[in-house]
């Protein structure tokens, strides 16, 4: 079964809307932490936000959130007020401590592409 | 943004052929580790690194090694390359263990 599963290969937004980007995982764990990971054309790997399984209140960083569901299994990233720069893939990853604490799983990312 | 260099950035070699790349950090980082990008997988963990001379396998290791003798850093060693290992490689390194992880800008390797 797959750890982490992005069900939106590609999603497009306006510039200035909010967008989410689903993220659904698996773990029988009670001891986990969710990433989230941007990465532009250029290609680099960039850290957005995490979200600690104990994590009593949603992460957020700037314009960044993660709507972290734990009973549905999700913690899907919102974007608010797109920019044309939020254009680029987008991975969900997933640590487990009972697989290894400092080992990170992927989702197979959805593409985001901001229009003017 | 994280001290991280991978070198080299691309190569093109023939099957058979060995190939290393390097991963170099200046954070004085314990852990580090190597993935693969392709399409439709996302990243895989190939090898990590939780202190130097210590590594454990990840989930597509096969015909991979891997090596740290310093902390700064950690080889990533095609013994024998094939078409399959085709691919983007990525190094991350991280502060402690469960912490996020930074990565390296890639090496695209293209094995012939």
């Amino acid at each position: 079964a797959q750890k982490i599963t992005q069900t939106q290969p590609g999603m497009f937004v306006q510039e200035k809307e909010a967008v989410t980007l689903d993220c659904t995982y698996d773990t029988s764990d009670p001891s986990y932490g969710l990433f989230w990971y941007k990465q532009p054309s250029s290609g680099e790997m960039i850290f957005l936000i995490y979200q600690g399984s104990y994590d009593q209140q949603n992460a957020t960083e700037g314009r960044y959130s993660l709507n972290f569901q734990k009973a549905r299994k999700s913690a899907n990233l919102v974007i608010s007020a797109s920019q044309l720069g939020d254009s680029a893939m987008y991975f969900c990853a997933m640590r487990e401590v009972n697989t290894g604490f400092q080992k990170l799983v992927f989702g197979t990312g959805t593409r985001l592409l901001v229009s003017p | 943004d994280a001290g991280i260099t991978q070198s080299p950035r691309h190569k093109v070699t023939e099957t058979g052929t060995p190939v290393t790349l390097r991963c170099h950090q200046t954070e004085n980082h314990r852990y580090m580790y190597w993935y693969r990008q392709d399409p439709g997988h996302g990243l895989r963990l190939i090898h990590y690194s939780y202190g130097v001379k210590d590594t454990d396998k990840g989930e597509v290791s096969d015909g991979y090694s891997v090596s740290r003798s310093k902390t700064e850093d950690f080889l990533l060693t095609l013994e024998s390359a094939t078409s399959s290992q085709t691919s983007v490689y990525f190094c991350a390194i991280s502060e402690l263990e469960g912490n996020e992880q930074f990565f390296g800008p890639g090496t695209r390797l293209t094995v012939l």
